[in-house]
């Protein structure tokens, strides 16, 4: 089952915070996040493989909350390139199939701007 | 430097016609996963595998076939049953299972029939 993202779209000016939210309808093993610009391939940010556990990756962070089932993306002081849409995909905490794949379903999108 | 590699980047064919997508990796990654982006949707999966010569559906398989003759390569065809078949086509990889590692993305391929 798909996860839910909000907001679907957000504008920021240079310099402010947002946050994007992923929450799913499983209990999760992972929560992965990427963002795409557009006509572009989706680019990896970070994989939060544990309960609780948060991430960085330059003034982007992530937080994993298992027990809310849920996942937050914390992009601070924005900069223009932060602009794209943001995805989150979760793998469910389930017994895994044979060889052990996981599928990683996708949340619909957050279309961040940034203008100057 | 290593890589995902899909070809053609824009594609358009006639209804009816089955059309095949390539996609190639150099990093040595197991597994390869192919996704179709609709605005507003995200990223669905079509097909994934896991090894060589094995490929399993994903959530939007009907219309679309897929092999896995070579480590390297993962085409996938669109076929005349394909309903909705205009597009954007991911090709991804990674090296170990889904779940705890990270996709590499190819630039994708923009399909349109019409």
């Amino acid at each position: 089952q798909q996860p839910v993202q909000s907001p679907q779209a957000v504008i920021l000016r240079e310099g402010e915070d947002a946050v994007i939210n992923c929450s799913s309808s499983k209990a999760l093993y992972s929560v992965h996040w990427y963002r795409q610009k557009h006509g572009e391939a989706p680019v990896f940010l970070m994989i939060l493989l544990k309960g609780g556990e948060q991430k960085g990756h330059e003034k982007i962070s992530a937080s994993f909350n298992e027990k809310k089932q849920q996942s937050s993306l914390y992009l601070t002081a924005s900069q223009l390139s932060y602009s794209g849409t943001y995805f989150c995909g979760t793998a469910p905490l389930r017994a895994t199939n044979s060889g052990g794949y996981q599928k990683v379903t996708f949340g619909t999108g957050t279309k961040l701007q940034v203008i100057p | 430097d290593g890589g995902i590699t899909q070809s053609p980047k824009y594609l358009f064919r006639k209804e009816g016609q089955n059309v095949t997508l390539s996609c190639e990796q150099n990093l040595n990654h197991d597994a390869m996963y192919w996704y179709r982006q609709d605005p507003g949707q995200g990223l669905r999966l079509i097909y994934y595998s896991q090894i060589v010569n094995d490929f399993q559906k994903g959530d939007i398989a009907e219309g679309y076939s897929v092999s896995r003759e070579k480590k390297e390569s993962f085409p996938l065809t669109v076929t005349s049953a394909q309903k909705n078949p205009t597009a954007f086509y991911l090709c991804a990889s990674s090296p170990q299972g889904q779940g705890n590692s990270p996709l590499h993305f190819g630039n994708g391929t923009r399909l349109t029939v019409t």
